[in-house]
């Protein structure tokens, strides 16, 4: 069955600082996986998105991931964040269903 | 592309009162259904999702239920709502077969006092 694992739970980080938010997947096919970001009190917006192919995406507001098949991973990542980063940040996959991990509330301070 | 259309956005239900949460999709036709909720502090966790009319398959043992009437029409219920049903309640649609492409609605945010 698949499922997903964020490791963190919450991650601090000073503006203009670099972050990576880890993920960790599971599943006994092949999968797409996804990244979502959700602003306080909004819906879910997605970041990016793998398929297929290049295995580093390029998502929306400067976040990219790469996807690992070796080791089952799909970190997020930016350069240099800035307050309005503040979030929370969802990982997901699907094979034919879309599953969750638990988040990690990114906390970006001045 | 895909329209979700969920209402209410927000809705404070007292315990034990009945629970009708509606989900309708334009834009495709025999999409993928889901309910997800997120309990306060928690992730997103799928509730129900279905392939078809009248097809519905419950992920976790609880006190709702879901039905699809329609091809694009998704209902979530509750016959007696219990403190711990509150949260935020996101609608999603994908087309089917694809599981690669998905749609959420804006949400509903209950609170059950």
């Amino acid at each position: 069955a698949q499922s997903v694992t964020q490791l963190d739970s919450q991650v601090p980080v000073f503006e203009e600082a670099p972050v990576e938010l880890r993920c960790n997947y599971s599943s006994s096919v092949s999968v797409y996986l996804f990244w979502y970001v959700q602003y306080p009190n909004q819906g879910l917006q997605l970041l990016l998105k793998y398929l297929s192919g290049s295995t580093l995406v390029k998502g929306i507001n400067g976040f990219e991931a790469e996807f690992n098949k070796s080791q089952t991973s799909f970190h997020l990542r930016k350069p240099s964040v800035h307050i309005s980063d503040t979030a929370e940040y969802f990982c997901a996959v699907s094979e034919n269903k879309l599953i969750f991990g638990t988040g990690t509330r990114l906390q970006v301070f001045p | 592309s895909q329209t979700i259309h969920q209402w209410p956005a927000t809705l404070v239900q007292p315990v034990g009162s009945p629970l009708s949460l509606e989900c309708t999709v334009e834009g495709t036709s025999n999409p993928n259904l889901y309910w997800y909720r997120q309990a306060a502090g928690r992730g997103l966790q799928l509730l129900f999702y279905s392939v078809g009319i009248g097809q519905i398959s419950s992920e976790v043992p609880q006190n709702l239920s879901a039905s699809r009437p329609q091809d694009r029409q998704f209902i979530l219920s509750s016959k007696k709502l219990l403190l711990s049903d509150s949260g935020f309640y996101l609608c999603a649609s994908s087309p089917t077969g694809t599981g690669n492409d998905y749609t959420f609605g804006s949400g509903t945010r209950l609170t059950v006092v």
